[in-house]
């Protein structure tokens, strides 16, 4: 059975860089066809694309955010891991890492995990 | 982006009853291959969302016949026949058409 595991900080300060990292455990990040990547969701807002990495090793980004995101992955341990840099208060909302099977169809979501940016 | 609009936000049902949820998207989700890429889910409180249905009408593995899926182009109904307690929640569109995949805003689904 997938799973899917998100962890890092849940408290970074404005300015500064949000990291997470994902662990999947029950199938592997280079399995053919999936795409593997991170979903927000702000407090009382809609849910937010923000990027993937295919099993080949390409990226995808969510434009409004490419000029600070970075996913990265490795896959020795099978994990992929999202920086998202010069965080803001607008920043603050519970991070899910998911699989994409392909057009923003997500079948398996990690259970999230709030970051909160602030002093 | 495509903005996806979902009506009503929120539904209160009584349990055996049936409910709708309406999604529109601000452009046709058709794509090229014949195939209509949008998506519900369901997030339980407490709980990551979970995939309902895909493609407008296919239930995701395990989903119960109680949810269905209808529309077409830019007009797209969840039906929930039926309604227990468990189906209480958030309910979400998203669609998978264009680059970024864009989620409605959720109707939050009480029962009775």
């Amino acid at each position: 059975q997938l799973q899917l595991q998100e962890s890092g900080p849940g408290l970074v300060k404005p300015s500064e860089t949000l990291s997470l990292t994902c662990t999947v455990s029950g199938g592997s990040i280079t399995s053919p066809g999936s795409f593997w990547g991170w979903v927000r969701q702000p407090p009382g807002k809609r849910l937010e694309w923000i990027g993937s990495v295919h099993y080949s090793g390409d990226l995808h980004y969510n434009p409004s955010l490419t000029s600070r995101i970075t996913i990265s992955r490795d896959t020795s341990n099978n994990e992929y891991s999202l920086r998202l840099t010069s965080v803001t208060a607008a920043d603050t909302a519970v991070y899910y890492c998911a699989r994409d099977k392909g057009q923003w169809l997500v079948d398996s979501w990690g259970q999230g995990t709030l970051v909160t940016v602030s002093s | 982006d495509i903005l996806m609009t979902q009506t009503p936000l929120s539904l209160s049902v009584t349990p055996g009853q049936s409910a709708s949820i309406s999604c529109k998207s601000s452009e046709s989700l058709l794509h090229s291959n014949g195939r209509t890429y949008l998506y519900w889910y369901l997030q339980k409180p407490g709980q990551s969302p979970q995939l309902l249905i895909y493609e407008v009408t296919s239930r995701f593995s395990g989903v119960p016949d109680r949810f269905s899926g209808s529309g077409s182009g830019t007009d797209f109904t969840l039906k929930i026949s039926r309604v227990e307690a468990e189906d209480v929640g958030f309910y979400y569109c998203m669609q998978g058409l264009r680059m970024p995949g864009t989620f409605g805003q959720g109707t939050k689904v009480e029962v009775k």
